[in-house]
């Protein structure tokens, strides 16, 4: 069975901090995606990246970067000089595997960490 | 485009009622799926479906059915509604291609609050 551990429940940071939201998962599948969604207070989820299991190239979006690392099966998100529009949960999510046949883009959700930047 | 749109956005149902929340997309997408979000909890899959006439069931189906007669609409519905059904569901879409099989990002509606008492 597949899991995502997202440990941190809530982060409270300082306009201009960095802050680091972490992602551990487990799987028994060779290939798979990991994601990460934004929910702003609207509700609505908003994706954010989706990274391949054999790409471990660190990413970087504008202040959002993310640290894949296999050996620890880990998904970590940073994000730069943080701002109040940050302020939202984020999820970690992991799809189902793909390997010799297709994935129906089943996602397992960590429990989420929100996040709340204070002005 | 309007993406993914849900209806109601919030409903309140008594014990034993039934009710179906609606799902439309004009994204053309051919999968869509129905999660269930609980306070403090992260997402669960309820069902997905990979095309018109074609529907499966995801972690936690019991107690929902859906239908997909179309490529636009999924439909989810609840029979005999309890208090654990109390939850926002959020209905989401992807575009696949038969010839890369990889998850793509899913497009996620504005979700519909329901509460059971």
């Amino acid at each position: 069975a597949q899991k995502v551990t997202q440990a941190q429940t809530e982060i409270s940071v300082v306009e201009k901090e960095d802050v680091t939201l972490d992602c551990v998962y487990e799987t028994r599948d060779t290939t798979y995606y990991l994601f990460w969604y934004k929910q702003p207070p609207s509700g609505e989820l908003v994706f954010l990246i989706r990274r391949n299991s054999f790409d471990e190239q660190n990413e970087i979006s504008g202040r959002y970067s993310w640290n894949f690392q296999k050996s620890t099966s880990s998904f970590n998100f940073t994000i730069t000089a943080s701002q109040v529009v940050d302020s939202a949960v984020y999820f970690c999510a992991l799809s189902d595997g793909y390997a010799g046949g297709t994935s129906y883009g089943k996602l397992t959700f960590g429990q989420g960490t929100i996040l709340t930047v204070h002005p | 485009n309007a993406g993914v749109t849900q209806t109601p956005k919030f409903r309140i149902l008594k014990i034993g009622q039934s009710m179906t929340l609606q799902c439309t997309q004009d994204m053309n997408h051919n999968y869509m799926y129905w999660y269930r979000q609980d306070p403090g909890m992260g997402l669960k899959l309820i069902y997905y479906s990979v095309g018109a006439g074609i529907t499966d069931k995801g972690e936690v189906p019991n107690g929902y059915n859906v239908s997909r007669s179309t490529t636009e609409d999924f439909p989810l519905r609840l029979e005999l509604a309890a208090p654990s059904q109390t939850s926002v569901y959020f209905c989401a879409s992807s575009y696949n291609t038969d010839r890369d099989s990889t998850p793509y990002e899913q497009y996620f509606g504005p979700g519909t609050r329901l509460t059971v008492t």
